[in-house]
Order: structure tokens, then C-alpha cells, then sequence
């Protein structure tokens, strides 16, 4: 099966921009969801998505939002970028995503620098 | 969800034990402790989970202490492949959408 991927890999973006980023799951699998991690936060949750539903969400602003399509891939959308912004943008799939212990698939991720 | 506290760092000799430390002293009786791993440069990889009994796996054990409070993980025999940041993460079970995952402990295994 092929992982989990994403798109684009990197992304340079202004202040005041807005960007999306893609993210594939693996073939079969229904619940997406997107972190973002930077040194000094860690890893964060942003919100996860099942079968075209936003199931769940992080302590995020409303600048930040995703959507499912009906074949599972998702797409993240940052609205009027910040500097604090610049991270790396983690997508993972799993097949139903309802248990902490379910195995999540992570993809490569999106480098995003907010200039 | 509770927060939890871990060290930034720490050293450990391949072939040792690792244990790794964390607390959570604002945990609630229905959360669970899980603890995570990432490799550099991959997505983090589920370890072990516990809600009050210490727990053992193929990959560790989890000792969780009477009042809850804090938590050890420990590598049996740590190899260097085990290098990664670790993360210790409370939340009730099927909530693990929701949390933030922290910084965790760096742990660098030596030769």
C-alpha cells in the first residue's frame, strides 16, 4: 500500500497570505487528521476529519481549516498567514481513528516558512 | 486535559534501561497516560497506554504510581535505534485528537 502523502513538501509563503496544503491517506483509510509542529510548542492538534466530517478540533483559530473530500483526501487552508505560522505541518490517516491506540500513519509532512 | 511535565533531555547507554519520566499531577480519574515516540523526521508512533495498572509490551512497560500523579517508561535495553523524542500525553480514551502533544524528553542513546 502506498503511504500517506502530502503536498507540497515545502512552501514559502508572505505575511498575510493564505495557503493550502494536500495530504493523501493510505487506500482505505477514512479519518484524517493535521498537526503542527514547531520547536517550541511541540506537536499540536489541529483537527481530524471522518468521511467528509470535521469530527474533532485542536485549540486552534478559525484562520485555520480543512475539509475532506468524498474520496478521503483532505486539504488544510491557513487564511492570512502569521510568522508564527512557519512549521511543519503533519497529516496522519488511520482506518476509523477512534481510539488513541489506532494506529496512525503519518505522512512527510509540509515545511511551511511564513516570511 | 491534564498537563504533563518531562524532562527535556536525557542520555542513556545502549544496552540499558531507559526510564523515562513524567508527570501529571492534574490528572483525572477517567484519563489515561499514553506515551508516544518520533523518529527524527517521522510522524510519531504510538508506544503504550495505561490507566492505573503498570502495562508491558513488546516495546515497554509503564509504571504508573499509586496516586496517578506521574509515570515512568522504561526501554528495557535501549538500543540506538530508540533515539527520539518522547512524548507523554494524558486524555481521556478515544480523546487523543484533542492533545497537545508537548515537546517531550529527547532521548539520545550512546554507544
Amino acid at each position: 500500500k502506498a503511504g500517506v502523502t502530502q503536498t507540497p513538501r515545502y512552501l514559502i509563503k508572505t505575511r498575510g497570505q493564505q495557503v493550502t496544503l494536500s495530504c493523501s491517506p493510505i487506500s482505505g483509510h477514512r479519518s484524517v487528521s493535521w498537526y503542527q509542529q514547531t520547536p517550541g510548542q511541540g506537536l499540536q492538534f489541529l483537527f481530524e476529519y471522518f468521511s467528509e466530517t470535521q469530527r474533532n478540533k485542536g485549540n486552534f483559530p478559525g484562520r485555520f481549516s480543512g475539509r475532506q473530500f468524498s474520496n478521503s483526501r483532505s486539504e488544510m487552508n491557513v487564511s492570512t498567514l502569521e510568522l508564527g505560522d512557519s512549521a511543519l505541518y503533519l497529516c496522519a490517516s488511520s482506518s476509523q481513528g477512534q481510539s488513541f491506540t489506532d494506529t496512525q500513519y503519518f505522512g512527510p509532512g509540509t515545511r511551511l516558512t511564513v516570511l | 486535559d491534564a498537563k504533563t511535565t518531562q524532562p527535556t533531555s536525557m542520555d542513556c547507554a545502549e544496552g540499558r534501561a531507559a526510564n523515562l519520566p513524567c508527570n501529571h499531577s492534574t490528572i483525572s480519574g477517567n484519563e489515561y497516560v499514553y506515551w508516544y515516540r518520533q523518529i527524527h523526521s517521522q510522524g510519531p508512533q504510538y508506544i503504550i497506554h495505561g490507566l492505573k495498572n503498570n502495562e508491558t509490551n513488546e516495546m515497554a512497560s509503564l509504571i504508573i504510581t499509586e496516586d496517578r500523579k506521574s509515570s515512568t517508561l522504561i526501554l528495557p535495553h535501549a538500543t540506538l535505534r530508540d533515539t527520539a523524542v518522547y512524548y507523554c500525553i494524558v486524555s481521556v480514551s478515544g480523546g487523543y485528537q484533542k492533545v497537545t502533544f508537548g515537546t517531550g524528553t529527547k532521548l539520545q542513546v550512546i554507544p
